[in-house]
């Protein structure tokens, strides 16, 4: 068990410009999720894939946010024309979605995005 | 959606002292889990209990989901101990979480 593992690390990025981060989740797990946190405050749902479906997405995503997992293994999430308030950790975190314990949702350390 | 509170917002205890955490939620849930979150971020699982009690070490946790809360018990707490810690909850238990505000535990030596 390897957990779930982000990249890059940490980001500084102009205002305007675009970013990916990407997630490789642990292996044997069906869920994928990403949440957004800011400074002080809870993790909010991003939007999560069963598979390679995206099953929801949470209003906190806009049109310049979008999040792939193509043939269910490892995610991507863009954001396009980044603003100041994109500012936060986007953490990625998998479940097994099934079983006794596929209500357990392990992180991982996640990823910094400053736009300066 | 589910709301999630937790108190107290923010402790500070003497290394060695215990102490009780508190998560209340508005809904029926069948998933719940506490975290740590370390000073790098880092959230580490401390526990998956939509009921009952379970133990771990010097912290244990139940949750009385009748009553709709959850406590988190630190027992003989270490500077180790400091972090944040979250508690989240979901109404199906393959579902996404929806977190607290946290409780801000820092440990004096």
């Amino acid at each position: 068990d390897t957990g779930v593992s982000q990249d890059p690390r940490h980001k500084i990025t102009k205002r305007g410009q675009n970013v990916t981060f990407r997630c490789d989740p642990i292996s044997e797990h069906n869920r994928l999720y990403w949440y957004r946190q800011t400074l002080g405050q809870g993790p909010e749902f991003l939007t999560y894939f069963q598979n390679e479906a995206q099953l929801e997405k949470s209003r906190l995503l806009s049109d310049r946010f979008s999040a792939e997992r193509p043939k269910g293994s490892f995610s991507t999430l863009e954001i396009q024309r980044t603003e100041q308030g994109d500012s936060a950790m986007y953490l990625c975190a998998s479940s097994r979605g099934q079983g006794m314990t596929r209500g357990t949702i392990y992180f991982g350390e996640g990823s910094w995005l400053t736009v300066v | 959606g589910i709301q999630v509170e937790q108190s107290p917002p923010d402790l500070i205890l003497q290394e060695g002292a215990n102490s009780t955490l508190r998560c209340n939620f508005s809904d029926s849930v069948n998933n719940l889990q506490w975290f740590h979150q370390n000073p790098w971020g880092q959230l580490i699982n401390l526990f998956y209990i939509p009921s009952g009690t379970k133990q771990n070490g010097r912290l244990s946790a139940t949750t009385v989901a009748t009553e709709r809360y959850s406590l988190l018990y630190i027992s003989s707490s270490q500077t180790t101990d400091s972090g944040v810690y979250f508690c989240a909850v979901a109404r199906a238990a393959g579902n996404k979480l929806t977190f607290g505000g946290g409780t801000r535990v820092l440990v004096k030596p």
